[in-house]
């Protein structure tokens, strides 16, 4: 079974510059969170998505935005970045919003030069 | 500061023998703790997770324990194997709420 994917797996961007990243949920799952992990620290909550509504945010900034397709995969988008933007980018899905258990994607390694 | 927090960020264990790795909470709202396990240039990967109506769960190889009390979790890897060695994370979450809070891991490295 396919796991969560995440797309693309390394980027670089410059400072104000805007990214896209992408990730598709395990089969069935119906939740997408977003999590950013800066080096050396555990991930931080961005993001949840359910039945593409936004269910939770963490405390990030409005550069900070996402969406849930459809087809319940999900896009993390980041408005004029900055250095401190560099950082693993994790994708996690789950079956509900509520305390069911999930499951990590590879994550997007963005450098912010 | 973040609620979910680690005794010790760097463990070394002898090949075959038990690990435990050490978590302390804050939130006493917090009624759901998951183990991840996270290997250089991976995503984390979910070990075991346990529920605050119970103290102690078990897996293939791994437990977990919860003392509500004193507001701590622990993870007991049994005979630890070479691919054990990666960065350890709890998280914790209070239900009504979505997020996953994680402390910031614990390194385990397995000696030959």
């Amino acid at each position: 079974d396919a796991g969560v994917t995440q797309s693309p797996t390394h980027l670089i961007k410059t400072r104000g510059q805007h990214v896209t990243l992408r990730c598709s949920p395990i089969s069935g799952h119906k939740s997408v969170s977003w999590y950013q992990q800066v080096l050396g620290q555990g991930p931080q909550f961005i993001f949840q998505y359910y039945e593409k509504e936004e269910r939770g945010r963490g405390n990030f900034p409005d550069r900070f935005s996402a969406r849930q397709f459809p087809n319940y995969s999900s896009e993390l988008n980041v408005n004029a970045l900055l250095l401190g933007d560099s950082a693993l980018y994790l994708c996690a899905s789950s079956l509900g919003p509520n305390q069911e258990t999930q499951y990590f994607g590879p994550g997007t390694r963005l450098l912010v030069l | 500061g973040e609620s979910v927090g680690l005794h010790l960020p760097t463990l070394s264990v002898q090949e075959g023998d038990n690990s435990i790795i050490n978590c302390a909470y804050s939130n006493s709202a917090s009624d759901y703790f998951i183990w991840y396990k996270q290997e250089s240039g991976k995503g984390p990967q979910f070990i075991i997770d346990i529920r605050s109506n119970m103290d102690k769960r078990q897996g293939q190889r791994v437990t977990v324990l919860l003392n509500k009390t004193v507001k701590h979790l622990s993870l007991q890897i049994a005979a630890t194997q070479p691919g054990d060695s990666a960065v350890y994370f709890c998280a914790e979450n209070v239900n009504r709420d979505d997020k996953i809070i994680f402390g910031k891991g614990t390194r385990l490295h397995i000696l030959p």
